[in-house]
């Protein structure tokens, strides 16, 4: 399995919701990602996990809470989010911490926010 | 700061031209620096790195340190090449990649 997988692939959540965002990886990487990109942005990193633990939180506001349960699993919770988070969400992995042999994409979550 | 430019949002060309997709980035230890492509309605996909000094797809791409760039070329383009290009730079010793601001290529047939 060469492929990072994230479910859902399209959610359209209200302000008042709470949902999560799944990301899944078989290859053994120890290091996991999440991004956003908007509409024609380069990707932005958001957190970065490298053995199961948060070693990266690029100020992100709290209202996106990550989590590793293990090392193939890497959630991101939604709570309480505003119409400028709709954006495409990214998870990647890399075969060792640092990423020198680059990245491995999923196809992203894209998020609506009403 | 470290920073990533890619100058030209759109680059047009026809079949069989050469490309240069340009990239210029500013940091002051050892980078690492990638291009990553994103065809239409596909993930983003890692196309090449500096370290590894590889051809892919035809596509090269070379660091030159003293002018700190890292331009992607190819001396015949196709059609299928047409996509979005991001130069990106990973900081040494680090896990975060830092991406540029992409570049469209569209190549006509």
């Amino acid at each position: 399995d060469t492929e990072v997988t994230q479910t859902p692939k399209h959610l359209v959540m209200g302000m008042t919701n709470k949902k999560s965002l799944k990301c899944e990886q078989h290859m053994g990487h120890r290091a996991m990602y999440w991004y956003k990109q908007k509409a024609k942005k380069p990707p932005e990193l958001m957190f970065v996990y490298s053995y199961e633990k948060l070693s990266i939180n690029e100020s992100v506001p709290s209202r996106f809470s990550p989590e590793c349960p293990n090392s193939s699993l890497l959630n991101l919770h939604l709570h309480a989010l505003q119409p400028e988070d709709s954006a495409l969400y990214l998870c990647a992995s890399s075969q060792l911490q640092g990423g020198s042999y680059g990245y491995t994409f999923g196809s992203g979550t894209r998020l609506t926010v009403v | 700061a470290q920073r990533v430019t890619q100058p030209e949002k759109l680059l047009s060309v026809f079949k069989g031209a050469p490309v240069e997709l340009k990239c210029n980035y500013s940091y002051s230890g050892s980078p690492e620096l990638f291009w990553y492509v994103q065809y239409s309605r596909q993930r983003l996909q890692l196309l090449l790195r500096h370290i590894s000094r590889e051809s892919i797809k035809g596509f090269t791409a070379d660091l030159n340190k003293g002018e700190t760039s890292f331009h992607l070329k190819k001396p015949f383009a196709q059609e299928e090449d047409s996509a979005m290009y991001y130069c990106a730079l990973r900081k040494g010793n680090t896990d975060k990649l830092i991406f540029g601001t992409g570049t469209r290529l569209q190549v006509f047939p």
